[in-house]
């Protein structure tokens, strides 16, 4: 039940194109969902991330749309760039616990220019 | 400022050594977290210290310490280690609602 599931596990993408990439969840407890993304040898860095009363918040080229009732949640990569090549995570936390993230499996993301 | 600050960058240690990571940030999070990161996996969760209370261990071996001297510091004591333990291991801070900061890493090699 703490899983969070993604897909795809690799995505190719052409310069200028869309990238997305899904989440799935089963505790209806997660109430924060961030997505990071991870250049190889450093640390994931908070991308973006949506509290589930919304169905959409978009930060420039990234936006994630939620859909509560399916628990399900995506990562929009509008545009994208080389320099979008990279890994990324989903995660969900709930209150409480201290907050732990559970993350997904991550997606290798490469744009071609 | 939302940096976590990881020290050493790279560390290459023996199986009898005794060495510490060292992890530092001052946005005032009362939370903070230590995660092993193996190649081309998610980060796995080792411990959470709230309020400067160990509150999660998830079931480390022994030879892994934490260590919260004060509500910015936080420190990993290692010990023994094993080449198994060779991964990026990862600092992280968060506030009550969850926006959590990761620092850079520090990238263990155990020979």
């Amino acid at each position: 039940q703490q899983q969070v599931k993604q897909s795809p596990q690799s995505l190719i993408v052409q310069k200028g194109g869309i990238s997305i990439i899904n989440c799935a969840y089963e505790n209806t407890a997660f109430d924060y969902f961030p997505w990071y993304q991870q250049f190889p040898g450093k640390g994931p860095a908070l991308l973006i991330a949506i509290r589930p009363d919304v169905s959409e918040k978009k930060e420039g080229r990234f936006t994630i749309s939620f859909n509560k009732s399916a628990k399900q949640f995506s990562l929009h990569i509008m545009d994208s760039q080389p320099g979008d090549s990279a890994t990324y995570f989903c995660a969900a936390t709930a209150s409480g616990s201290a907050r732990q993230l559970t993350f997904g499996s991550g997606t290798q993301l490469t744009v071609l220019p | 400022d939302t940096e976590v600050t990881q020290t050493p960058k790279h560390l290459v240690m023996g199986m009898t050594n005794k060495k510490s990571l060292k992890c530092e940030q001052h946005m005032g999070h009362r939370a903070m977290y230590w995660y092993k990161q193996k190649a081309k996996k998610p980060p796995e969760l080792m411990f959470v210290y709230s309020y400067e209370k160990l509150s999660i261990n998830e079931s480390v071996p022994s030879r892994f310490s934490p260590e919260c001297p004060n509500s910015s510091l936080l420190n990993l004591h290692l010990h023994a280690l094993q080449p198994e333990d060779s991964a990026l291991y990862l600092c992280a801070s968060s506030q009550v609602k969850g926006r959590a900061f990761f620092g850079q890493g520090t990238r263990l090699t155990v020979v």
